[in-house]
């Protein structure tokens, strides 16, 4: 069975320093991985999948196989990131994406 | 708006009612999917339906149905509610019926249950 785990429910940081959400999963096949964002009011939103090997918003992320990861960084975090993060996992054979429980991104000034 | 919309916003009930939340998916998405968000369980994956048809069932509970209509909007029906039900449903669309495509989420219906 498929398995997102996001171990830390907060993370609270200041502004300008280094920010890595952790994402790990469990996984039989050839995984997709992605990163969606929720920002206060509003709708969650993707901001990056692992094909697509970009950086949104200063955001990365590296698909590591062998230790079945994805963690997100972010080397200058910024207030505006304030946001809840979830991990979420798909690929080919499976009908949709299972979602970690998310991590709050907390930036204070 | 041509994203996804959910109606109501806002929902409050009391315990051993039946409500119906829906769904309008993005024009040309023929996937939709609904998702319970409460504080404890994250983003939990209830259902989706490909064009009209069951595709998949996630941790839904019996007192839940769902349907895609003809014009591809959907309905989450949930009944018998319980307080634990409270929580925030979020309906998605997307183009494609596998876990490989991006999900387009609605800004949900916040259901309470008294």
């Amino acid at each position: 069975a498929q398995r997102v785990t996001q171990p830390e429910k907060l993370l609270s940081v200041f502004k300008g320093a280094p920010v890595e959400l952790k994402c790990n999963y469990s996984y039989s096949g050839s995984p997709e991985l992605f990163w969606y964002v929720q920002y206060s009011r509003q709708r969650l939103q993707l901001l990056l999948r692992h094909i697509s090997r970009e950086s949104i918003k200063g955001f990365t992320a590296d698909l590591n196989k062998g230790e079945t990861s994805f963690h997100l960084k972010k080397p200058f975090a910024q207030e505006e990131d304030s946001a809840m993060y979830y991990c979420a996992l798909g690929g080919m054979g499976y009908s949709t994406l299972t979602f970690g429980k998310g991590t709050m991104l907390l930036v204070s000034p | 708006d041509s994203g996804v919309t959910q109606t109501p916003k806002h929902l409050i009930t009391a315990t051993g009612q039946r409500v119906t939340l829906r769904c309008s998916p993005r024009s040309g998405d023929l996937s939709v999917y609904w998702y319970q968000q409460s504080l404890d369980q994250g983003l939990q994956f209830l259902i989706q339906y490909y064009n009209g048809e069951e595709r998949a069932k996630g941790n839904i509970l019996e007192r839940f149905s769902a349907q895609q209509f003809p014009d591809l909007h959907s309905e989450l029906n949930l009944s018998s509610l319980e307080l634990g039900d409270s929580a925030l449903y979020f309906c998605a669309s997307s183009v494609s019926q596998g876990g490989t495509g991006e999900l387009f989420f609605g800004e949900g219906s916040r259901l309470t249950v008294l």
